[in-house]
């Protein structure tokens, strides 16, 4: 059963720290969207990749976040210096790149900046 | 981007069908219809998606008014385990960008 997997599910760090998020799309899928959750904004998306590229970081503030893909396997998200509104859940997913796609989640990494 | 309306809350009994509504007035000709779901602490699932037609499939069905202003997925047997926040959302065909409002946070009494 073919899943989006993504490290560390957990992290506490103190403010000022670099956080680096990691997710592995599913063998196959060309699409990764990485999104962002917090009781007050709900899901946003925050960046997303198709064969790589990135396609759309509007979502993602660019003076502290990144987002990359150093190859099919491997997408990061990486947050320096981080800040205690940053504190959230942030998920990948990832899709096959086609027409109305279907996303598939991974588990998300719960990071908390004190 | 076009914008969808849902109930903040829906209650369901355990083995009954539950219609969970959506308002989307201001859909495009272009614009599918996707729902997806969230179960506690987990990221969310893909449950149906669809264009024009109805369209059923083993975790719900999904019913399209034919003015396309609206469509219901229709869980048919509400289990405990349906419990979760369940989304609405619009995406053009071949542009992906989902943008999930609030939802509707289903609770399933046994």
């Amino acid at each position: 059963d073919a899943r989006v997997t993504q490290t560390p599910r957990h992290k506490v760090t103190e403010m000022g720290q670099e956080v680096t998020m990691r997710c592995q799309p599913i063998l196959g899928h060309n699409t990764v969207f990485w999104y962002r959750q917090t009781m007050m904004q709900g899901l946003e998306l925050l960046a997303y990749f198709r064969n790589r590229a990135p396609l759309d970081d509007s979502g993602m503030p660019k003076d502290r976040f990144s987002a990359e893909m150093p190859d099919a396997t491997l997408a990061t998200l990486k947050i320096q210096p981080s800040e205690p509104r940053d504190s959230a859940v942030y998920f990948c997913a990832s899709g096959l790149g086609q027409g109305s796609e279907t996303q598939y989640f991974g588990p998300g990494t719960r990071l908390l900046v004190l | 981007d076009a914008k969808t309306t849902q109930p903040n809350s829906m209650e369901s009994n355990e083995e009954e069908p539950v219609h969970l509504p959506c308002n989307h007035s201001t859909i495009s000709g272009t614009d599918y219809i996707h729902w997806y779901r969230q179960l506690p602490s987990q990221g969310p699932e893909y449950v149906i998606h669809g264009l024009t037609s109805n369209v059923n499939n083993r975790m719900a069905s999904l019913a399209i008014a034919e003015d396309r202003k609206s469509s219901t997925l229709i869980l048919h047997r509400a289990t405990l385990r349906d419990a979760a926040v369940y989304y609405c959302i619009l995406t053009l065909y071949n542009f992906n960008k989902f943008y999930f409002g609030s939802g509707t946070k289903l609770n399933v009494k046994p």
